[in-house]
């Protein structure tokens, strides 16, 4: 249980145009759903935190109207990167949180296996 | 602000030897503390985690950890390590919101 898909595993864009990135989970309602991004060599750093039904929440430093979300259902995020540029390609990886009920005190997040952006 | 220090960039450990990763956090309150793994191109998955009871956890794939409060430090520990172990390593510390992870470590195992 607590699959968490990604679509697409990587993509190829030209600079100027958007990609849209989506993250779902399979098996439970995630109501909470995280972006974050990965350079080589790095560590994941948080870009956003959505709930569903409601506008995300961005750290800061991080573009939102560059970076669109959307989570519009229990199971389905999307992150939008519009207008893209070289230096947006990076390794994007989504995690999904259930309910507190059952993600229990320390909320467990289940991680996408992560979208591959390269912008030429 | 809460910080992870994963002072080894990368580690070769030889088949069949024992591996410790050593990760230091810095934390308000009581920290929940994890140990993820990454293959190449891949997302995270859930190694162990701690966050009260037995300092010592037990994880998947034979990995333990120990937590030491007095030394802020998580270390990741394998009696006997196998080819496959060989990824990436992050360690995180976190409470119900968010999560932050250190650089991690990569693992290579020589034959």
């Amino acid at each position: 249980g607590a699959v968490v898909s990604q679509h697409p595993s990587w993509v190829i864009c030209k600079s100027g145009t958007s990609v849209k990135i989506e993250c779902r989970s399979l098996d439970f309602q995630a109501t909470t759903m995280f972006w974050y991004r990965q350079f080589p060599k790095q560590s994941l750093m948080l870009m956003a935190t959505s709930n569903e039904g409601s506008k995300a929440t961005y750290e800061q430093g991080v573009e939102k109207d560059k970076f669109l979300i959307n989570h519009a259902s229990l199971t389905l995020s999307t992150l939008t990167v519009t207008s893209a540029h070289p230096e947006d390609s990076s390794f994007y990886i989504c995690s999904a949180r259930a309910q507190q009920s059952i993600a229990g005190e320390w909320g467990e997040q289940y991680f996408g296996p992560g979208t591959r952006l390269t912008v030429t | 602000a809460q910080s992870v220090t994963q002072p080894d960039i990368h580690i070769t450990v030889s088949e069949g030897a024992s591996l410790e990763l050593r990760c230091n956090y810095s934390y308000g309150a009581t920290p929940y503390l994890f140990w993820y793994v990454q293959s190449p191109g891949q997302g995270l998955q859930l190694l162990l985690k701690y966050f009260s009871g037995d300092t010592l956890v037990q994880g998947i794939k034979g990995f333990e950890a120990e937590f030491k409060r007095s030394q802020s430090s998580f270390n990741l520990r394998k009696p006997s390590v196998h080819w496959s172990d060989a990824a990436e390593y992050f360690c995180a510390v976190g409470g119900y919101s968010t999560l932050t992870f250190g650089k991690g470590t990569m693992l290579l195992v020589s034959p």
